[in-house]
């Protein structure tokens, strides 16, 4: 049981790239969300799910995409990097109850 | 318009004391409270939690108390040992369980 898993790690984008930052969760959590993580901002809510095919915006939506095709996996995607996405991004996955499980996040650059 | 405020950014206290960090909240549609810890470079891991019905849920070495009148969130952690020195976030819940709102985190350093 990995819980949940975010891939990669570590990445420098230029401004104006697009990429995909991966989630994957063994759980069977009907609910996931993306947060980023800026210095004293705590964590914001870009995007979430209730369940394969439903997504909604969060506090910070602009310049990401998502979409939930299966219960597993829920991708996020920067359509067109720019610095100010520049953070740390965690995925997380609960139950009903609310209690969100984090995995261990992505450091994005955006020079 | 900043829902939550957790206004202390960082606390030191000596091990074996007891540690208090606080949230204040001002939205009434709370009715879920959670406290997360977080190490360098990992995700957030949940704590303690409680719900809007109870004012108090102790586990082990932790203790989360709600004062709903004042909108005031907080967690008690006695004996401090140093293995508690992280970033602690409350975080709340208002209808679907996918949308937490946090705080900004309180730093706390457990010394010997």
């Amino acid at each position: 049981n990995a819980g949940v898993t975010q891939t990669p790690k570590f990445q420098v984008l230029k401004t104006g790239q697009s990429m995909t930052l991966q989630c994957a969760q063994d759980m069977n959590h009907e609910y996931m969300s993306w947060y980023r993580q800026d210095p004293g901002m705590g964590l914001r809510l870009i995007h979430y799910s209730v369940g394969a095919g439903i997504t909604d915006q969060g506090e910070v939506p602009n310049g990401y995409n998502v979409s939930r095709s299966t219960t597993e996996d829920f991708p996020l995607r920067l359509l067109s990097a720019a610095p100010s996405q520049t953070s740390v991004y965690f995925c997380a996955s609960s139950y009903v109850d609310g209690t969100q499980y984090f995995g261990p996040g992505t450091r994005l650059l955006v020079l | 318009d900043q829902q939550v405020k957790q206004n202390s950014p960082s606390l030191s206290v000596q091990e074996g004391r007891i540690s208090i960090l606080n949230c204040d909240y001002t939205n009434s549609m709370f009715d879920y409270f959670l406290w997360y810890k977080k190490y360098p470079a990992e995700g957030p891991t949940f704590l303690i939690s409680i719900s809007s019905i109870k004012d108090k849920n102790e586990d082990g070495r932790f203790t989360v108390f709600l004062n709903k009148s004042a909108k005031h969130l907080s967690l008690h952690i006695v004996p401090s040992q140093p293995g508690d020195s992280a970033v602690y976030f409350c975080a709340f819940l208002a209808g679907t369980a996918s949308k937490l709102t946090f705080g900004t985190g309180t730093r706390l350093q457990v010394t010997l």
